[in-house]
């Protein structure tokens, strides 16, 4: 079965350090990879997204950066955290190719960011 | 652009009820699948339960079941027998056959009252 791993679980950072969130899932293979922020009590705002190695797709441009080095690997980064950027980052991959194979998504844990 | 809408930002009942979560969406296209997800207050989401536009069927899981009305664009979710354990945001969702992103709702919170 596949499973999707996330980490750290909580992180507190202060303004203008670097960040790395690393999502990693097993059982599957060229997934679709998404990274997700949401602020408390709210909806979820995707981030960026992945169909395959290299491949990343921006949704909101900030000062947030992704990359999937591995098939299985997403990195979200920061070169300098903003207050704005505290909040629950979500990971989820979904099945690659054909979207009437795999059309739902599955979400990681989460990441409580908490930028002082 | 489509949008999915939820006019409900928060609703209560009974345990051992029925509710129902209404949902929204706006699209052009024909071929597409709909979704409800729940986020406990762990705020892990979880899958609740899938339809695919060409499916006439109303999909069920349990106590969960949802009203698929494809002309008025409506995808609204009842829960049955609510329990404690019920107590969630929920988040309707689409995603059309040729995206690979899926549109996400606002959110409803639920509360069960004991």
């Amino acid at each position: 079965s596949q499973t999707i791993h996330q980490w750290p679980a909580t992180l507190v950072q202060p303004v203008g350090s670097p960040l790395s969130l690393e999502c990693t899932v097993e059982g599957t293979s060229n997934p679709n990879l998404y990274w997700y922020r949401q602020a408390a009590g709210r909806g979820l705002q995707l981030l960026f997204y992945s169909v395959g190695i290299g491949q990343i797709s921006s949704e909101v441009p900030q000062n947030l950066s992704a990359s999937r080095p591995q098939d299985r690997q997403f990195i979200l980064s920061s070169k300098k955290l903003l207050l704005s950027d505290s909040g629950f980052y979500l990971c989820a991959w979904s099945e690659g190719g054909m979207v009437w194979g795999g059309a739902e998504q599955y979400f990681g844990p989460g990441t409580r960011l908490t930028v002082t | 652009a489509q949008t999915v809408t939820q006019s409900q930002p928060e609703m209560s009942v009974q345990e051992a009820e029925t509710v129902t979560l209404s949902c929204t969406y706006d699209t052009s296209e024909s071929d597409y699948y709909l979704f409800w997800y729940k986020q406990p207050p762990s705020r892990q989401m979880i899958l609740v339960i899938r339809q695919e536009a060409y499916k006439q069927q109303n999909a069920t899981e349990n106590r969960f079941s949802v009203n698929f009305q494809k002309a008025a664009k409506s995808f609204s979710l009842k829960i049955s027998d609510s329990q404690l354990g019920d107590a969630a945001m929920y988040f309707c969702a689409y995603r059309s056959f040729r995206d690979d992103k899926i549109i996400f709702g606002k959110g409803t919170r639920l509360h069960i009252l004991p």
